[in-house]
């Protein structure tokens, strides 16, 4: 089915380190970007999100990058803690047929060690 | 921040009975839901598109009549797989939006379902 690729499935790092997981979309019309972060047997949970008229946003801890040009997302997430340690998806509101709907990135695993 | 809430979180049944899962959004009114399908280690596939008051939208490849959904309400949708078979266990996860399309969906914590 339809997806946003990511370039790395898993990504290990030091707690204390920054993460840095990235996306690339395909639509070049998709104007609205998330990330989502999933741990093992719940569902999705809201990081942050972005409009297609930005470049970059920050939240607590996290910042998301968008490049248009390249069509490439980042999460970049600073001193990374064990609490962590998740599936992150980056999600693309694309339009199809009248409806709005998420296309979800294949998923990274970051994996936070001591 | 907003919250769904889903149920049961998790179903065992017998092949050839139909399983009814709830979606309700707790906080705020949810004119648009979505059910999503999740495999072991895989994505979130959209499996079909809700808005209250009409009939659900399903992705290609999607059995509307395995897969009925309702959304009578702003604050429940339920997704009922219907004679389910082994091949349907899953994890099945629902999200809910607002009237504001380029806003999250707020998920809620899904349904492991097994069928035996």
């Amino acid at each position: 089915g339809e997806s946003v690729g990511l370039h790395l499935p898993t990504l290990s790092v030091q707690e204390g380190d920054n993460s840095i997981i990235n996306c690339a979309y395909s639509n070049s019309a998709s104007d609205y970007f998330i990330w989502y972060k999933q741990e093992s047997g719940k569902g999705p949970q809201f990081i942050i999100d972005i409009r297609s008229n930005m470049d970059k946003r920050q939240g607590q801890r996290v910042t998301v990058l968008l490049n248009k040009t390249v069509k490439h997302l980042s999460l970049q997430i600073a001193a990374t803690q064990p609490g962590d340690s998740a599936v992150y998806f980056c999600a693309e509101n694309r339009e199809s047929g009248g409806y709005n709907k998420l296309i979800f990135g294949a998923g990274t695993r970051l994996a936070v060690h001591p | 921040g907003a919250v769904v809430s889903q149920h049961p979180s998790w179903v065992i049944c017998k092949s050839g009975t139909s399983v009814k899962i709830e979606c309700r959004s707790l906080d705020f009114q949810a004119t648009t839901m979505f059910w999503y399908r999740q495999f072991p280690k895989q994505s979130l596939m959209l499996m079909a598109t809700s808005n209250e008051g009409s009939k659900a939208t399903y992705e290609q490849g999607v059995e509307k009549d395995k897969f009925l959904i309702n959304h009578a309400s702003l604050t429940l949708s339920t997704l009922t797989v219907t004679s389910a078979h082994p091949e349907d266990s899953s994890f099945y996860i629902c999200s809910a939006r607002g009237i504001i399309v380029n806003q999250p969906q707020h998920f809620g914590d899904g349904t492991r379902l097994s069928i035996l």
